[in-house]
């Protein structure tokens, strides 16, 4: 499968600080990059998509203005977490598009599991 | 309704048993269909992809498809301990903006199985 890693793996901060969270594709490009969001004893829920060099689109419910996504490059994309509060808790995981010929088969990365104090 | 629905289980099956896992979803136009297994704390795994009506058999995994009656399921022959998880149902969420490439997902909350020794 499709190599991706996420960093920081967890990360632990205080109420109104921001939080980036990087997701690289170690071996491939992605056009594309798919950022869900999971509550404990939840399941996955898509967040946004973004592409490459392009603004996210959000699905409903999510801000955008507290979840900034960027994709400046072909292998980087970033979800900044703005103003973080305990609600935003959740386990952070992105999931690239692998393109033509991995059309519709996603892999996750590894996941950033975020705690707001 | 739910876009796409599971029992939550637990469910429990004997080792060496076969676990069947089902899953049902509300949008017709969906056309991917994917099972992944979750670890605690971890992100989920792709196990299988089904995107014909059918069976499509990969090792002790069988996934199966109907889309006339909008269901998909998943049977693990020969359950060992290590099967134990939560197993996520997805389904493909075509947008109008995805641009010919990969759709996000909608998941199931997944079930739980358990395989006891």
């Amino acid at each position: 499968g499709a190599v991706v890693s996420q960093h920081p793996s967890w990360v632990i901060c205080k109420s109104g600080t921001s939080v980036k969270i990087e997701c690289r594709s170690l071996d491939f490009q992605a056009t594309t990059m798919f950022w869900y969001r999971q509550f404990p004893k939840q399941s996955l829920m898509l967040m946004a998509t973004s592409n490459e060099g392009s603004k996210a689109t959000y699905e409903q419910g999510v801000e955008k203005d507290k979840f900034l996504i960027n994709h400046a490059s072909l292998t980087l994309s970033t979800l900044t977490v703005t103003s973080a509060h305990p609600e935003d808790s959740s386990f952070y995981i992105c999931s690239p598009d692998l393109g033509l010929a991995g059309a519709d088969t996603q892999y996750f990365g590894p996941g950033t599991r975020l705690t707001v104090l | 309704q739910k876009e796409v629905e599971q029992n939550s289980g637990p469910l429990s099956v004997p080792e060496g048993a076969i676990a069947s896992l089902n899953c049902t979803y509300s949008d017709r136009v969906s056309q991917s269909f994917f099972w992944y297994r979750q670890y605690s704390g971890k992100s989920p795994e792709l196990i299988m992809s089904i995107y014909s009506n059918g069976d499509k058999e990969d090792g002790r995994f069988t996934a199966q498809l109907n889309k006339a009656s909008q269901y998909v399921s998943l049977l693990i022959r020969d359950s060992q301990p290590s099967d134990s998880a939560t197993y996520l149902c997805a389904v493909n969420k075509p947008t109008l903006y995805s641009g010919g490439g990969a759709d996000g997902l909608t998941f199931g909350k997944g079930t739980h199985l358990i395989i006891q020794p």
